[in-house]
């Protein structure tokens, strides 16, 4: 099956800090998502690109959909400690849902005050 | 309401036992999915239903049973697992026409004795 590149796999940072996180693909994408998921709990969606060069902000978060459509990058800006936890990208291929949402390994983001 | 809810958040189930797990949504989506997430893993997709019929099953064991018995409610019934079936299972809905754009419940932490 098609698998996403993930990086970097986990960080650890200051409070405060701004945070870069991204997503690669040997295939192209129709859509990217990126979710966070707290401990003991779902993943949330945080932010959905629909269109190849696609800058999108929610908050302190902005992610955009590459060119190619084959990659994606997450920015957290002012970093919190609420921030903590592990953000997935997820994409929906070009050819369709039959699989469905392809993730990636995910990002651990630790904030140490 | 945009929350998809799911019972019981924990369970422990002996290897002979027979469980079921129950999410719940009321957005009106008619897509809903079961998926398995191992501790610090992507979840992974176990089955599909759209508009209340399985359309994917990702070659999941017997031991899983999926139900649909409405456009609001997924349940996944579990038989004679083994230990290794230990996860969070994580319900999903979406809408039909969207189906990339997926929220998820906050899980069943299942140990499997």
């Amino acid at each position: 099956g098609q698998q996403l590149n993930q990086s970097p796999q986990s960080m650890f940072i200051q409070e405060g800090e701004d945070v870069s996180m991204n997503c690669t693909s040997s295939s192209i994408f129709n859509t990217w998502l990126w979710y966070k998921q707290d401990p003991g709990e779902g993943p949330v969606l945080l932010i959905a690109l629909y269109k190849a060069g696609e800058l999108t902000s929610n908050g302190r978060l902005t992610a955009q959909f590459g060119i190619t459509r084959k990659d994606s990058f997450l920015n957290i800006s002012a970093s919190i400690p609420s921030d903590v936890g592990i953000y997935f990208c997820a994409g929906f291929p070009s050819g369709g849902g039959a699989d469905g949402l392809t993730f990636g390994k995910g990002t651990h983001l630790i904030i140490q005050p | 309401d945009t929350e998809v809810t799911q019972t019981p958040k924990h369970l422990v189930m002996g290897m002979t036992n027979k469980k079921s797990l129950k999410c719940e949504q009321h957005m009106g989506h008619r897509a809903m999915y079961w998926y398995k997430q191992k501790a610090k893993k992507p979840p992974e997709l176990m089955f599909v239903y759209s508009y209340e019929k399985l359309s994917i099953n990702e070659s999941v064991p017997s031991r899983f049973s999926p139900e649909c018995p409405n456009s609001s409610l997924l349940n996944l019934h579990l038989h004679a697992l083994q230990p290794e079936d230990s996860a969070l299972y994580l319900c999903a809905s979406s809408q039909t026409q969207r189906e990339y754009e997926q929220y998820f419940g906050p899980g069943t932490r299942l140990t499997v004795t």
